[in-house]
């Protein structure tokens, strides 16, 4: 069955402190890997695609990078501001359906 | 550009009413999502459309019904609210699968509860 993994549930950093974000899935034709940030009560803000293993995308203190099994989102020297729950989801190839993880919570203490 | 639109902000059904989610894009995308967000999960799929006249079942489509006559809108219809219902409702659009960005653009979401 396809699914998306994100790990941890939730995460608590020191300002400053950098950590890693994992997105595993099991997908059938995979036609892009997909980073969204969610804050409360608004709707999902598009970050990154990713297509095919060995690619990453940067913007500002985010990194995506992409595999063949999993993806990571690179935190460096967060900031309170990037406190939010981070979507991962996947274009699936043989019927186009975007699937989505259950997320990250992350929070950076000040 | 507005982007993806979604009417109602908030709702409140009791049991056994029935209502439409309206949703609307201007961005020319032929591909459109319903889905719904329920505490601490993920977004589950709930119907797709890939085109004016053209929808598919997603994950958890039991309880809704959606229609596409148009390229910008894609409204999803509860026909009889149940407690199980009571979520927060995404609309979400993009290009097909053939172009190059693939990724989808979300509304604000309406918050419907079910009592």
């Amino acid at each position: 069955e396809d699914q998306v993994t994100q790990s941890p549930e939730a995460l608590r950093l020191q300002e400053g402190e950098s950590s890693s974000l994992n997105c595993s899935y099991t997908v059938s034709g995979l036609r892009g890997l997909f980073w969204y940030r969610q804050d409360p009560g608004k709707g999902p803000e598009f970050l990154f695609t990713l297509y095919s293993a060995g690619e990453e995308k940067e913007k500002e203190r985010l990194k995506a990078t992409l595999t063949k099994k999993e993806s990571f989102l690179h935190i460096t020297a967060p900031k309170p501001e990037d406190s939010a729950t981070y979507l991962c989801a996947v274009r699936r190839g043989r019927d186009d359906k975007i699937i989505f993880g259950k997320g990250t919570r992350l929070h950076i203490l000040p | 550009n507005a982007g993806v639109t979604q009417t109602p902000k908030f709702r409140i059904l009791k049991i056994g009413q029935s209502m439409t989610l309206q949703c609307t894009q201007d961005m020319n995308h032929n591909y459109m999502y319903w889905y719904r967000q329920d505490p601490g999960m993920g977004l589950k799929l709930i119907y797709y459309s890939v085109g004016a006249g053209i929808t598919d079942k997603g994950e958890v489509p039991n309880g809704y019904n959606v229609s596409r006559s148009t390229t910008e809108d894609f409204p999803l219809r509860l026909e009889l609210a149940a407690p199980s219902q009571t979520s927060v409702y995404f609309c979400a659009s993009s290009l097909g699968a053939g172009q190059r960005n693939t990724e989808a653009f979300f509304g604000q979401g309406t918050r419907l509860t079910v009592v």
